[in-house]
This record gives C-alpha cells, sequence and structure tokens, in this order.
C-alpha cells in the first residue's frame, strides 16, 4: 500500500543548529514527492517539490531535500535554523498513475530554541 | 494574485446539525481537493475534483460526507447528522492544469468544532 512514514513527531533544535526532517514513503512508481509547512493557523505552504531529475532539490526559505530511491527517502534539511521555522512540517508523496492525489505523512512539529 | 479562500473560518455547531464548508479556488485551476485534519495528525485526503471528470470520492469516511463543485469554481463540502468525530480542520487545495497540476495550494482551512 502506498503511504508516508514520518518518524519523528517533535523535534527540537537550537537557533542556528541544522536540522534534518526524515520521510519515508512507499510507492510502487516513481513517486513525486513534496514537502510543506504549516505555521499555526494558518494553511499549508509548499517548501519544494521533487518530480525527476536531479535529487538534490532546492526550496524556499533556505530548504533542500534529497530524493534517495535506494532508501526510498526524501529528507528536508536546512544548514542553520531561525526561530521562525518553528511549525509542522508534512512530506507528501503524489500518485502518478490513476486518479492523481497526494497522501501525506503525520507530520514532524519543529520546536526552535532560543 | 488571490490565493484559496475558504469560508466560514470556524463553525461550531451541534451534534445532529448539518454544516456547509466553502471553498474558492484560485481563478483558473481545474483540480480541487478536500482534506480533513484532525487535532495533531495528518492529512486525509477526502475527495478530489478534476474538470468536469467524476470526482474521486474514495477519501470520504461515511455516506455523511459529500461534496460538489461547480464546474471549475466554488466547491461545498457538506456534513449531515454532524458527529463529535468530525471535529476537524478542513482543508481546501486547488492545482493549475499542465505541468504545475501536480502542485497544490491550500487555504487557510475551516475549523469545525462539534459540541
Amino acid at each position: 500500500a502506498q503511504s508516508v512514514t514520518q518518524p519523528d513527531i517533535h523535534i527540537t533544535v537550537s537557533e542556528g543548529a541544522s536540522l534534518e526532517l526524515r520521510c519515508n514513503y512507499s510507492y510502487g512508481a516513481t513517486p513525486y514527492l513534496f514537502w510543506y509547512v504549516q505555521s499555526p493557523g494558518q494553511g499549508l505552504q509548499l517548501l519544494l517539490k521533487y518530480f525527476s531529475g536531479d535529487t538534490l532539490v532546492q526550496g524556499i526559505k533556505g530548504f533542500e531535500a534529497e530524493f534517495k530511491r535506494s532508501q526510498s527517502s526524501f529528507n528536508l534539511r536546512k544548514p542553520s535554523v531561525h526561530w521562525s521555522d518553528a511549525a509542522e512540517y508534512f512530506c507528501a508523496v503524489g500518485t502518478t498513475s490513476g486518479t492523481y492525489k497526494y497522501i501525506f505523512g503525520t507530520g514532524t512539529r519543529l520546536k526552535v530554541l532560543a | 494574485g488571490a490565493g484559496v479562500s475558504q469560508s466560514p473560518s470556524n463553525k461550531v455547531t451541534e451534534k445532529g446539525k448539518d454544516v456547509e464548508l466553502r471553498c474558492d479556488p484560485i481563478s483558473g485551476h481545474t483540480a480541487l481537493y478536500w482534506y480533513r485534519q484532525r487535532l495533531g495528525q495528518g492529512l486525509e485526503f477526502l475527495i478530489y475534483f478534476q474538470g468536469n471528470s467524476a470526482p474521486d470520492k474514495s477519501g470520504l469516511p461515511s455516506d455523511r460526507f459529500s461534496a460538489e463543485r461547480t464546474g471549475e469554481s466554488v466547491s461545498t463540502l457538506t456534513i449531515q447528522r454532524t458527529q463529535q468525530e468530525d471535529s476537524a480542520v478542513y482543508l481546501c487545495a486547488s492545482s493549475p492544469p499542465g505541468k504545475k497540476t501536480y502542485e497544490q495550494y491550500f487555504g487557510p482551512g475551516t475549523r469545525l468544532t462539534v459540541t
């Protein structure tokens, strides 16, 4: 079955520290992969996406993610976290066969310490 | 330009009442999605509209849930005989046609509380 796993429910980092949020997926074909961020009281904002080509993708707000087919992973990274990055982050797979839709992970809530 | 809008932003209703939630997608976006987000959980797909094709209703949790869309315009999600477990944030998203059809743009959501 198609699924997305975000193993870390909560992560706490200090401001200025590096960040990596994990995402693993299960999907039979080549997936389309996305990371979204949801700030308190806000809708979801697209951070970055992977469709094909270069496996390291750059997004907004200084985020990047790397697609690793062998590990079925699409981890999100940022070299230096800012206090404003505190939010919930969702990884999603876009199905590429049949009716198109997203499958979301359960999210990782990021807390940033000053 | 204007993003996806949803109304109301908050809705409190009594158990057993019907509610209607509205979504205005971005103009020109052919695809529209509804999701449910329960407290502390991820997004749960409910229904997907694409142009004039038959909607994908595979995510609707029960027959109390239904949704309509007028052409490529407004959509309404209706929940009949609301139950407390329906309390959640209901998110709407739309996608443009063509190469960017896989990018979803989300509205701010409607927070539904069933008392």
